[in-house]
């Protein structure tokens, strides 16, 4: 099946520092990837989706300078977390889509950031 | 923008018995899916029912939609402890390959 991964899976940084997270797609051609968002005990939200070569496309509210997304081929986007704050603590998921089932998403197990 | 709510928000069996989840949603839909998530990780689909079809099965799982009532519920039949989790339904926005998730069902199934 297609397996999506995502690295690190857990990272802990300082206020002001700017972290980045991998999603890859390992065994299939991911042409859209998405990023999402869940807060503890709540559900994933939407933060932007992304195409291969082309610019991310954000949700209302999020800001595209603090959450910079890179989709440079088709296996692997990046999600950036620009000079991290405590309130950016979160588990961020990222899920992939391929050019041939656009209607199914294959998850990636998530990356919790832990921003002191 | 939509939302999907599901109910109940937790729910606490005993191994054997059935566990539903019911979900609602407010707009127009192409399909909706059922994804089951362990805690502190990724999520897993389990099932994708369109809006054409009224009841899905897949293994110990049964999939209904209602789209009168913009409803659908997950049944899980003879649950086991490790089915504990937190599922969630998504539905598209009317084509749309964004998904938008409810609030969660959070499962758990005592041995």
């Amino acid at each position: 099946g297609a397996v999506v991964s995502q690295h690190p899976s857990r990272v802990i940084c300082k206020s002001g520092t700017s972290v980045k997270i991998e999603c890859r797609s390992l065994d299939f051609q991911a042409t859209t990837m998405f990023w999402y968002r869940q807060f503890p005990k709540k559900s994933l939200m939407l933060m932007a989706t992304s195409n291969e070569g082309s610019k991310a496309t954000y949700e209302q509210g999020v800001e595209k300078d603090k959450f910079l997304i890179n989709h440079a081929s088709l296996t692997l986007s990046t999600l950036t977390v620009t000079s991290a704050h405590p309130e950016d603590s979160s588990f961020y998921i990222c899920s992939a889509e391929s050019g041939t089932d656009q209607e199914t998403q294959y998850f990636g197990p998530g990356t919790r950031l832990l921003v002191l | 923008s939509q939302q999907g709510e599901e109910d109940p928000q937790a729910l606490s069996i005993q191994e054997g018995e059935n566990a539903t989840m019911n979900c609602s949603y407010k707009t127009s839909i192409n399909n909706l899916q059922w994804y089951r998530q362990n805690s502190g990780r990724g999520l897993v689909h389990l099932i994708l029912i369109r809006s054409n079809e009224r009841e899905k099965h897949s293994g110990r799982l049964r999939v209904t939609l209602d789209t009168s009532k913009k409803s659908s519920s997950l049944l899980i039949t003879a649950s086991r402890a490790a089915d504990t989790a937190s599922y969630f339904c998504a539905t598209d926005q009317g084509g749309s390959e964004k998904l938008v998730f409810g609030k969660g069902t959070k499962l758990t199934v005592n041995p």
